[in-house]
Parts: structure tokens; sequence; C-alpha cells
């Protein structure tokens, strides 16, 4: 069935690292891909997405780049502030069957001064 | 543009006790859903519309009535709370790509807890 798997965290970080988080997704066609953040007590927001193969979605220096062949949409940033310090969940929305949205199970980032 | 809001922000309820989450959007979006977010984890769908008048379940619809008499408002019932319903609840909405939807546009969030 639609899934979404996301790698475990947390993910701890120097400032100025290089950030890559795995995000592999199982879909009936080729939906839109959707990376959401959730910072500490807020509602999720869009970061980015992608809405075909080979596109490459980006937003405040994070990129993801939808990869048809590997089932893939693995968010990077090249190098990470404090301020990036939340969850982030990677997401599609599915049309066979139900409705809905299959989100993954999120992974927190923490980034040290 | 207000988005999606939702009221209230905090609630405190007492076990057996009924109340109604409200959630409105003013993007003239089709599609509305909730979900509840428990402590360090992800989100778990409850109810979810496609329009107006229509409904359907998610994942961990028992405890919960919906309905949706306009496009705007998706209020979520709770009808005999349980502390097992202690959680943190989204609502969010979203627009047609014709074959698809879009991203979805979420609420601040209601922080409910069960006594």
């Amino acid at each position: 069935g639609n899934s979404v798997t996301q790698m475990e965290g947390p993910v701890t970080l120097s400032e100025e690292a290089f950030l890559t988080i795995n995000c592999t997704y199982t879909a009936t066609g080729y939906p839109s891909l959707f990376w959401y953040v959730q910072y500490p007590g807020e509602g999720l927001q869009l970061l980015l997405k992608a809405t075909k193969a080979d596109d490459k979605g980006s937003n405040k220096g994070f990129e993801a780049t939808y990869r048809k062949e590997t089932t893939s949409f693995h968010l990077e940033k090249g190098s990470v502030q404090v301020s990036d310090s939340a969850v982030y969940f990677c997401a599609f929305f599915s049309t066979s069957g139900t409705y809905k949205y299959i989100f993954g199970t999120g992974t927190r980032l923490k980034v040290l001064a | 543009n207000a988005g999606v809001t939702q009221t209230p922000k905090f609630q405190v309820l007492k076990t057996g006790q009924s109340m109604t989450l409200q959630c409105a959007q003013d993007m003239n979006h089709e599609y509305m859903s909730w979900y509840r977010q428990d402590p360090g984890m992800g989100l778990r769908l409850i109810h979810y519309s496609v329009g107006a008048g229509i409904t359907d379940q998610g994942e961990v619809p028992n405890g919960y009535n919906v309905s949706r008499s306009t496009t705007e408002d998706f209020p979520l019932r709770l009808l005999s709370a349980a502390p097992s319903q202690t959680s943190v609840y989204f609502c969010a909405s979203s627009y047609s790509t014709g074959y698809s939807y879009n991203e979805q546009f979420f609420g601040p969030g209601t922080r409910l807890t069960v006594l």
C-alpha cells in the first residue's frame, strides 16, 4: 500500500554542517511530493514541494529532488542553522483507495551552536 | 487571508464531557481534514472532507464526529471525552489540482487535555 519511510531521528548536527534527511515513498502513479516543517509549539507548514519526476523543490536553502527511479525525495541543506531545529515530515497525496495525505513519521533535527 | 484558524487554542475537559473544536478556512479550499498528534509522534488522520456535505473516516475516527455544511467550516466534535483523547489537534485544508490535491495549509492547533 501507499507509505512514506523517513530516517529515524533525532538528528543532531553542529551549526554549518550539511544535512540530509532521507525519504522514500511507495505510491500508485507519480504524486506530488511535499516536505513540511514543524517548529516547536506550531502547526506544520510547507517547506518545499515537487510536482513531477526530476523536479527540484527549494526554499530557505533546503532542496529536494523528485527521483522516480529510486522513489526518493531526500531533503538536503548545505549549512544548517540553530533556527532550523524542528521536525521535518515527508508526504504525498494518495489517490488510490481513500483520498488522503500519507505522511512519514517525522524526523527531529537539533542544531547545536 | 487569515488562512486556517482553529479555536480554542487550549482546552481542558473532564472525562465524559463533550465539546466541539472549530476549524475555518477562507481560501475556498475543497479538501479539509483533522489530525491528532501525540507527544513525539507523527500525525494520525481522524476525518476528512472533499467538499461541503461529504465527509469520510480516517485512521482513528472512533469518538469523533464531523460535519461539513459549508466550504469554510469543518468542526470536530468529541462525543464523550476520554483521557486517551489528550492530544494536539490540527486542522488542514488544500485545493484541487484537477486530478489530485496540492499542499495542505495547517492551522495552529488546539491543545486538548482530558482529565
